[in-house]
């Protein structure tokens, strides 16, 4: 079954601390990756989208890495700051259709404290 | 910045009404999606769209109906709300290729 598992479930942390957010997946087969962080009460925002081939990708203080042999990524926030505190959901497509299919995490809720 | 808009954000709305989410955006895009999402849990997909007059149900049995009279319009109809539809509805769009894929800020629906 094709699954996407996302901890920890909620973290807080204080500003200006790093902290690594973990996805793990079963979906095959893989196609691409997708982080986005969604805003209480908004639309989710795209952060980054990793291929195959890719490693690492950075946005800002944002960085995303995949092991696609494990089926494992993780987001890395770094110095972060009270803007951060958001849901961070991670979205894997297979290879099927046009698109191909997404399945959804159901998000880390990361509060950072002042 | 994404163009794709979502009318109204928030609803509450007695049981039995009818009620329209409106979903437009200006990308031109073909592919367009609803997404029910309530707290803590996953999207689920209950409608999506590859482009004018195509329409098909997604994984998550729903009461509601959509239409793709238009490229920019993905409208997402109740005839008769219940409780149960109280939820947060994300419209998204990408294109036939492929790539990012670009949300609405959400309607927030609470039918009482």
């Amino acid at each position: 079954k094709n699954q996407v598992e996302q901890s920890p479930q909620s973290l807080i942390i204080l500003e200006g601390k790093n902290c690594t957010l973990q996805c793990n997946y079963t979906v095959s087969p893989f196609s691409n990756l997708r982080w986005y962080k969604q805003d209480t009460g908004r639309g989710p925002v795209s952060l980054t989208i990793m291929t195959f081939s890719e490693n690492t990708k950075s946005n800002g203080r944002y960085t995303a890495t995949l092991d696609a042999d494990t089926k494992q990524s993780s987001l890395h926030i770094t110095a972060s700051q009270l803007s951060d505190s958001a849901s961070y959901i991670c979205v894997v497509s297979d290879r099927g259709s046009t698109l191909g299919r997404l399945y959804f995490g159901r998000g880390t809720q990361l509060t950072v404290w002042p | 910045e994404a163009d794709i808009y979502q009318t109204p954000r928030y609803l509450v709305i007695g049981t039995g009404k009818k009620i329209t989410l409106e979903c437009s955006q200006t990308m031109g895009h073909d592919k367009m999606y609803w997404y029910q999402q309530d707290p803590g849990m996953e999207l689920h997909l209950i409608h999506y769209s590859y482009g004018v007059n195509s329409t098909e149900k997604g994984d998550l049995s729903s009461e509601s109906t959509v239409s793709r009279i238009r490229t920019e319009h993905f409208p997402l109809t109740l005839e008769s709300a219940r409780p149960s539809h109280t939820s947060q509805y994300l419209c998204a769009t990408v294109n036939l290729g492929g790539g990012e894929l670009f949300f609405g800020e959400g309607s927030r629906l609470t039918v009482l």
